[in-house]
């Protein structure tokens, strides 16, 4: 049973950095991909961004490229999220998610499903000066 | 980008009521979408996967249907736990979700 474990609460000056992990126990971490969602206050779910751990490259929304960086440490199973320039709009519940992969196989194709079946339970970053 | 609707923002109904949430994309994204319920406070769960596949322990009260653009969530008795609100998810390209449908009591 996989659980994601999120950081705590931050509370961050403009113009800062932020940098929220999420520790995975149980499934074998680097075989899954680990998406990074954000919810401000009264708004939906935003994707920011995804990794998968044995790859270690990520990719990104454009919207948030140039500053996010998400990373993995297999040693630890855990991966974070680096926000940079941090302005008021940031403010928010971000969540990490597992996100898991199921093949099916259609005559000779084979289609890969990815779906967040399990989340942390997100850690509030609050910005202001 | 592939840019995710849904309708509508929001309803009203009552427990027992047959519940449909229309979503979507602004291209075809086939197969490649997944249904969340988020209630207040709380992460979002996984409802359905694959456009029609139901996740484990989510209640058979729940379907999807659709390929290509259009795609609905169906909850087929509305129960007082089903409050909440719901997202579509795309995966066909990066990842992107909708705005939400909050369902309420009437």
């Amino acid at each position: 049973q996989v659980q994601l474990v999120q950081s705590g609460a931050e509370v961050k000056k403009p113009g800062s950095s932020v940098k929220v992990s999420c520790k995975a126990s149980g499934g074998t971490f680097s075989s899954y991909a680990i998406s990074w969602v954000r919810q401000a206050p009264g708004q939906g779910l935003e994707w920011m961004g995804g990794i998968i751990p044995i790859f270690g490259t990520a990719n990104y929304a454009q919207k948030f490229q140039g500053r996010v960086t998400i990373t993995a440490d297999e040693s630890t199973s855990t991966a974070y999220m680096e926000l940079s320039s941090l302005r008021s709009e940031d403010t928010a519940v971000y969540y990490c998610a597992r996100d898991e992969m199921t093949t099916v196989t259609t005559g000779s194709e084979n289609y890969y499903y990815y779906y967040m079946d399990v989340w942390g339970k997100g850690t509030t970053v609050t910005v202001s000066s | 980008d592939i840019q995710m609707t849904q309708s509508p923002s929001s309803l009203s109904a009552s427990v027992g009521d047959r519940v449909t949430i229309t979503c979507r994309a602004s291209q075809s994204i086939s197969s490649y979408l997944n249904w969340y319920q988020q209630k207040p406070g709380k992460a979002p769960k996984l409802l359905i996967y694959a456009a029609s596949s139901l996740q484990s322990g989510v209640p058979s009260r729940f379907s999807g249907s659709g390929s290509g653009t259009d795609f609905t969530l169906t909850i087929s008795s509305l129960q007082p736990e089903d409050f909440a609100t719901y997202y579509c998810q795309q995966s066909y390209r990066t990842r992107g979700f909708g705005p939400g449908t909050k369902v309420d009591i009437k």
